[in-house]
């Protein structure tokens, strides 16, 4: 079946620092989704990217969706202790574009 | 804003207690979702439902059953529950082409 992949697992960051983490499917995806999910929060829906190689931002988040349509990234410049948290993608599955298929997250810790 | 509302965030049942999670939307959304999400295995989809009265199963059905007998209420029941279903549940829903949105979860815990 269908698998997506994020790396990395964990990162921890200073405070300043710029973050990124990737998402790679087994598969062409018609489009891919992220989310975040604070500690002892649950997923909040970020974005969902539809064309090959389109870039989105949203304030100091930039996410990109590649031009195979298999991989996304997700990067955050200059972190704050406010983006602490798992950060997920997500992608169509089973031939559905309603059911959703998660990467394992990555969790990114901010030091102040 | 679209609520997604789970009945209990904290639940302690008993092993081979018949379980009920209950799910609401407010939103007439028309595809309603059971993850759970374990430590290091991430969110696995245990149901989902496209329909009223319709569902299908996701890629951990084991042990687990769903009733979608109106629109905005989606439930999840563990026949019969064991330790390995510890965990916390998530109920999500979603237009047919848009983000999901997910309730504050249920932390299950079977002693």
């Amino acid at each position: 079946g269908q698998q997506v992949m994020q790396i990395p697992q964990y990162q921890h960051v200073q405070e300043g620092e710029d973050f990124t983490t990737y998402c790679n499917s087994s598969t062409t995806l018609s489009n891919i989704q992220w989310y975040k999910q604070r500690p002892g929060g649950h997923p909040v829906f970020l974005i969902q990217l539809v064309k090959s190689g389109e870039v989105k931002k949203q304030k100091r988040l930039t996410f990109q969706f590649g031009e195979a349509k298999k991989n996304s990234s997700l990067h955050i410049t200059a972190t704050q202790t406010t983006d602490v948290g798992t950060y997920f993608c997500a992608g169509p599955s089973g031939g559905s574009n309603y059911k959703l298929t998660f990467g394992k997250g990555t969790l990114l810790t901010v030091n102040p | 804003d679209v609520k997604v509302t789970q009945s209990s965030r904290y639940l302690v049942k008993r092993t081979g207690e018949k379980v009920f999670l209950e799910c609401v939307q407010d939103m007439d959304h028309e595809n309603m979702f059971w993850y759970r999400q374990d430590p290091g295995l991430g969110l696995r989809l245990i149901y989902f439902s496209y329909d009223v009265k319709m569902k299908e199963k996701g890629d951990i059905p084991e042990g687990y059953s769903v009733s979608r007998e109106k629109k905005e209420r989606f439930s999840l029941i563990l026949e019969s529950a064991s330790t390995n279903q510890t965990s916390m549940y998530l109920c999500a829903s979603t237009r047919s082409r848009g983000g999901y949105t997910f309730g504050s979860g249920t932390r299950l815990t079977v002693v």
